[in-house]
């Protein structure tokens, strides 16, 4: 799986957007990008999935550069409660052929801190 | 909304003794995998399983471990012999044939 550069940490004013920036310069054609976060010592949490194109849900949106060199995740509002380490991820997906459950590595992430 | 079980939460026992982490993850997934996080550090990715048989493992998952789907719905992990370096948080993990994970809380294992 390709390796995944994030920013240690991040601040972010309560209600703004966080952009949480990505480098995954070597990612294959068939690599995704995941982000989960963690909650202090809690289980990590999906967030959003893209491939290629730009993803929202109701957590966030996945914004993916054309070369897919990298991404931002964006937390639209971000409120006390978004503070956490975000994860970002790049993994093939698992293969029901091959019974690959393509695991996920997590690096360290970045710490986002939401300030009131 | 669906989620994965872990119990206990909180896990005490001597060095040297058997442990058995419990998960039950969401009905209908086909993939199930522990995890580890040691205090401060990254989370550390375990084993895999998958049709009933272990999918991929990394090298911390040595002879001490073993995973099991004993009865459809559970999935065990255990240490045999625990150490004082397996003091960690594991979690469990399980995933249909989309691409997220759903991870349970944790069980917090403490080795004295």
């Amino acid at each position: 799986d390709a390796k995944t550069t994030q920013p240690p940490s991040m601040d972010c004013a309560e209600g703004r957007a966080a952009n949480l920036p990505c480098n995954h310069s070597t990612i294959s054609g068939n690599e995704y990008v995941y982000w989960y976060r963690q909650i202090h010592s809690q289980g990590p949490q999906y967030i959003i999935h893209g491939l290629k194109n730009n993803e929202t849900n109701e957590m966030a949106s996945l914004i993916i550069t054309e070369d897919r060199k990298s991404s931002t995740l964006i937390l639209p509002h971000a409120t006390l409660r978004d503070t956490a380490v975000y994860y970002c991820i790049v993994s093939r997906a698992p293969s029901f052929s091959s019974g690959s459950a393509r695991q996920l590595t997590f690096g360290s992430g970045t710490q986002l801190t939401v300030l009131p | 909304e669906p989620e994965v079980t872990q119990t206990p939460s909180h896990q005490v026992t001597q060095m040297g003794q058997e442990v058995i982490l419990r998960c039950v993850p969401i009905s209908n997934h086909l993939y199930f995998y522990w995890y580890r996080q040691i205090l401060g550090q990254k989370v550390e990715f375990l084993v895999s399983f998958y049709n009933n048989e272990i999918s991929e493992k990394s090298e911390i998952f040595d002879d001490q471990f073993s995973v099991e789907r004993p009865d459809g719905s559970n999935f065990t992990l255990k240490i045999r012999s625990t150490k004082l370096e397996d003091s960690a948080m594991y979690f469990c993990a399980s995933r249909d044939f989309h691409n997220e994970q759903f991870f349970g809380p944790g069980t917090r294992l403490t080795v004295l």
